[in-house]
């Protein structure tokens, strides 16, 4: 059974940044793209981009380029997003989804900017 | 960038009603388009992939239909845990989600 797991909320100071796991199960990690969903409060999805565990390749939506950084570490087959000089905008659920595309998704994490 | 325009943004049906949700794109997306179903505090659920193929354990009241710019999905009998918003997906180029329709029993 395909599972992916995130880690729990953060909570992050105006500038500063965060980071966020998805630990992937029940399939070969590097045989799909890891994408990254931003869902703002109320709001709908954003395609933040994806990232190729195998070759550690990225494609970033262009209003995420200077916002979020995406790594793989396929010796413990967890996806991450670092999401950098954070403001009250940054405030949402992120997803991560599984390519194939967008199957199977992780269960949110709650990032809230907050002084 | 291709654009979703998804419609209707609210809708409120009784159970047994024939429901349609429609998606438009910007350009013609090749029956590269996805429907999801997300309820409150939880991940969207895949139901139908590029266009007209229910995902696995999904019921087969769910059903999508369309081409080049014009998607719908359609449940052919409300029932009550079907009330959710519910999203389209183009990945035809990168990936853009549709605004959302929620769904409500009238």
């Amino acid at each position: 059974e395909v599972q992916l797991q995130q880690s729990g909320p953060e909570v992050g100071r105006p500038g500063s940044s965060v980071k966020i796991s998805c630990k992937a199960s029940g399939y070969t990690f590097t045989d799909y793209v890891m994408n990254w969903v931003k869902q703002s409060p109320g709001q709908g999805l954003e395609w933040i981009g994806w990232i190729d565990p195998e070759y550690g390749s990225t494609d970033y939506a262009e209003k995420f380029k200077k916002k979020a950084t995406l790594t793989a570490d396929t010796s413990s087959n967890t996806a991450y997003i670092q999401l950098s000089s954070l403001t009250s905008e940054d405030t949402a659920t992120y997803f991560c989804a599984r390519g194939g595309p967008f199957a199977y998704w992780g269960q949110g994490t709650l990032v809230t900017v907050s002084s | 960038d291709i654009q979703m325009t998804q419609s209707p943004s609210f809708l409120s049906a009784s159970v047994g009603d024939r429901v349609t949700i429609n998606c438009k794109a910007s350009q013609n997306i090749n029956k590269y388009l996805n429907w999801y179903q997300q309820k409150l505090g939880e991940a969207p659920k895949l139901l139908i992939y590029n266009t007209n193929n229910l995902q696995t354990g999904i019921p087969s009241r769910f059903s999508g239909s369309g081409s080049g710019t014009d998607y719908t999905l359609t449940i052919s009998s409300l029932q009550p845990e079907d009330v959710a918003t519910y999203f389209c997906l183009q990945h035809s180029s990168r990936y853009t989600f549709g605004a959302g329709t929620k769904l409500e029993l009238k």
